[in-house]
Order: structure tokens, then sequence, then C-alpha cells
């Protein structure tokens, strides 16, 4: 089984400035994919950034880059130069690549709030 | 739209009753998932098709829950004698290229269900 774990139920960052939302694992499987997704008020889950658990160099994606340590389990998502428009609902997810895993793991999430 | 598309997007049931929601993945995508999220959790998975047959229906929490793809695209999520319990908004996905590990799931806006 899968578990994944946000420890921050909130977040405030000041606009411009870089935040990082904290994600920790629990897994069996050997190879796994680790997702963010962000769901604004609208309710729609939108991808942000995928990490995969051999890869050897951390994703990045625009202003979106995961710190992937695999010995801690851990894949933080780090947002620099926050924008307004950034806040919203941040899920951290992971998907096992073996027994049959296409299903998504999700933590409860970590609103974010961004202030001028 | 090229998004995926839910329908309703907010329904209105009674203890006991029948509801069925729908789901119209991205053309061409041929995985597709439910979730169900409850209030300030993240999403939970529920059943995974791939084409028409369920490849995975583990998550779905008892036998009033069912789901449909008949023809590999549209699926219908049913559920019979629906409960307060039932109330959630139900998320649905699609994905291409199953078989690549990086493989994000694209998510509609979801139904919102409400068992009165």
């Amino acid at each position: 089984a899968q578990k994944i774990t946000q420890t921050q139920p909130g977040m405030f960052v000041q606009e411009k400035e870089a935040v990082t939302l904290d994600c920790t694992y629990d897994t069996s499987d050997p190879s796994y994919g680790l997702f963010w997704y962000k769901q604004p008020s609208s309710g729609e889950m939108i991808f942000l950034i995928y990490q995969g658990s051999y890869d050897q160099q951390n994703a990045t994606e625009g202003r979106y880059s995961l710190n992937f340590q695999k010995a801690r389990k851990s894949a933080n998502l780090v947002i620099s130069a926050s924008q307004l428009g950034d806040s919203a609902m941040y899920f951290c997810a992971m998907r096992p690549f073996t027994g049959g895993g296409n299903k998504l793991t999700f933590g409860t999430g970590t609103q974010l709030k961004v202030e001028l | 739209g090229a998004g995926v598309s839910q329908t309703p997007s907010n329904k209105v049931t009674e203890k006991g009753k029948y509801v069925e929601l729908r789901c119209d993945p991205i053309s061409g995508h041929t995985a597709l998932y439910w979730y169900r999220q409850s209030l300030g959790q993240g999403p939970e998975f529920l059943i995974y098709f791939q084409g028409t047959g369920a490849a995975d229906d583990s998550g779905l929490p008892n036998d009033r829950f069912f789901a449909v793809r008949p023809e590999g695209s549209v699926s219908t999520l049913k559920i019979q004698r629906t409960e307060r319990g039932d109330s959630a908004v139900y998320l649905c996905a699609s994905s291409p290229r199953p078989g690549q590990q990086s493989n994000e799931q694209f998510f509609g806006p979801g139904t919102r269900l409400t068992v009165l």
C-alpha cells in the first residue's frame, strides 16, 4: 500500500517569494512516480510536475521544481517567484509502477495563500 | 472542448435514490479513472478502465457503486440506494499511453453529489 503525508494544512507566502510545500511518502514498491497537482477553488485538478523514482535529476517545470530525496522518501514542491494566481490547494500523489499500479494515491493537501 | 468533461456539475438527490454521473474523457485517451474527493481530503481512487474493461475496481467502497465504459470512451458511474455518506465530489480523469511511467492523468471539473 502507498501513503502520502502532507503535514502543512495551510501555508502563506508573500508575492514574489519562494515557498516549499512538504510531501513524504511510504511505499514498498521499488519503482514509482511522484506527482504534484494544483486544485484552484474551481475544483479542477491541474498537473504541475512529475518525478520518477529512478530519475537522477530533480524535476523542474518553469517556476515549479521538485526537491526529491529518495532516502528520506520526500518529494517537496518548490514554487519560485510566487504569484497571486498560485493561491490554491496543492496535492502530492504517487503511483507505483509494479503490481498493476495505475491509480494515484493522494495526500490531504496544502492550502497555499499568496499575499501582496 | 478538449478537456475531460463531466455532467452534471451538481447533483442533489435524496437518500435511497439512484444516480448516474457521466464522464467524457479526452478524445483518444484509452485509460479512464474515477476518484472521490470528500471535503478537506485528497481524491481517493475508485476504479480504472483500460478501454472498455475495468482493470482495477479495488477502490469501489461497496456493491452499491458500479461503473461502465461500454464503447471505451464515455463512462458512467452509477450509485444505487444513495446514502448521506456518498456526498462528495466525484472526479474523472483520463490518460493516454498507459504504459508510459510519467503518464499524467488529466482531470475533469468533477460532479458535486449531495445526498439529503
